[in-house]
C-alpha cells in the first residue's frame, strides 16, 4: 500500500520540550516537504529536501529542524524554540523531474499542554 | 508569503449548482494546481494547468488560467454533497524558486443536500 504516513495522528506538547513528528514514504520520491497549516488557513513551508543529506529552509523554518538521512524519512522537530507550535503539520513528497505534483500526508495535530 | 489569494474565502451552495472558485498569483509560474482537503486530512491533488495552457477539464471539474492578469478559476460543475472540502490553489514558479509550490489560502466549500 504505497503512500505518504505521518505519526503520530495528535501530540502533544509541554512547555519547553522537543517533539519530534515522524514523516515516512514508500512512494520511491526524492523530494520532501514539511507543511504548517493553522485553522482557515493556507499552507507554509517550513522546510524540503530535494536529496538525502541535505535540506533548505522555507518561509517559516524558525523553530524547526529536519533531517534526512534516508530516502524515506524526513522526520521534523518541533524546538522548545517555537513559541506557538499548536497548528496541523503536513508532509508531502514528489518525485523529481516532471510536474510538481505533491503527495501529502494525513497530517498531524499538534497542541501544547 | 501566500502568493496566492482565493475568493471567496467561503461558498454554501445547494446539490446540484455550480461552484466557482477564484485564485490570483503575483509572479510568473510555470504552471498552477489546485488541490482539495477534507476536513482534518491531508491535500489530494485535483488538477494541473500548465502556464502556456488557458482552460483544462477533468470530469467535473473545469480549470481556466489568464497568466496575463494572474488569475485562475476552478469550476465544480453539478456539485454533490461529497464535494464539501476546502479548495487551494497553488502556483509552481519552476526550478529558480527551488521547486516549491505556493499556497493560498483556500475557499471553503459547503455544499448542502
Amino acid at each position: 500500500d504505497g503512500g505518504i504516513t505521518q505519526s503520530p495522528k495528535y501530540l502533544f506538547r509541554k512547555e519547553g520540550q522537543n517533539v519530534t513528528l515522524s514523516c515516512e514514504q514508500n512512494l520511491n520520491h526524492d523530494a520532501m516537504y514539511w507543511y504548517r497549516q493553522d485553522p482557515g488557513q493556507g499552507l507554509r513551508l517550513i522546510y524540503y529536501s530535494q536529496i538525502v543529506n541535505d535540506f533548505q529552509k522555507g518561509d517559516i523554518a524558525e523553530g524547526y529542524s529536519v533531517s534526512r538521512e534516508k530516502k524515506e524519512s524526513f522526520p521534523l522537530t518541533v524546538t522548545s524554540a517555537q513559541k506557538n507550535p499548536t497548528a496541523f503539520y503536513l508532509c508531502a513528497s514528489r518525485s523529481i523531474g516532471g510536474w510538481n505534483i505533491q503527495y501529502f500526508g494525513a497530517g498531524t495535530r499538534l497542541s501544547v499542554l | 508569503s501566500q502568493q496566492g489569494e482565493e475568493d471567496p474565502q467561503a461558498l454554501s451552495i445547494q446539490e446540484g449548482e455550480n461552484a466557482t472558485m477564484n485564485c490570483s498569483y503575483k509572479t510568473s509560474i510555470n504552471n498552477l494546481q489546485w488541490y482539495r482537503q477534507n476536513s482534518g486530512r491531508g491535500l489530494v491533488h485535483l488538477i494541473l494547468i500548465r502556464s502556456n495552457e488557458r482552460e483544462k477539464h477533468s470530469g467535473r471539474l473545469r480549470v481556466t488560467l489568464d497568466t496575463s492578469k494572474k488569475s485562475s478559476s476552478l469550476l465544480i460543475t453539478a456539485s454533490r454533497a461529497a464535494d464539501t472540502a476546502s479548495y487551494f490553489c497553488a502556483t509552481d514558479a519552476g526550478e529558480t524558486s527551488g521547486s516549491r509550490l505556493t499556497f493560498g489560502e483556500g475557499t471553503q466549500l459547503t455544499v448542502n443536500p
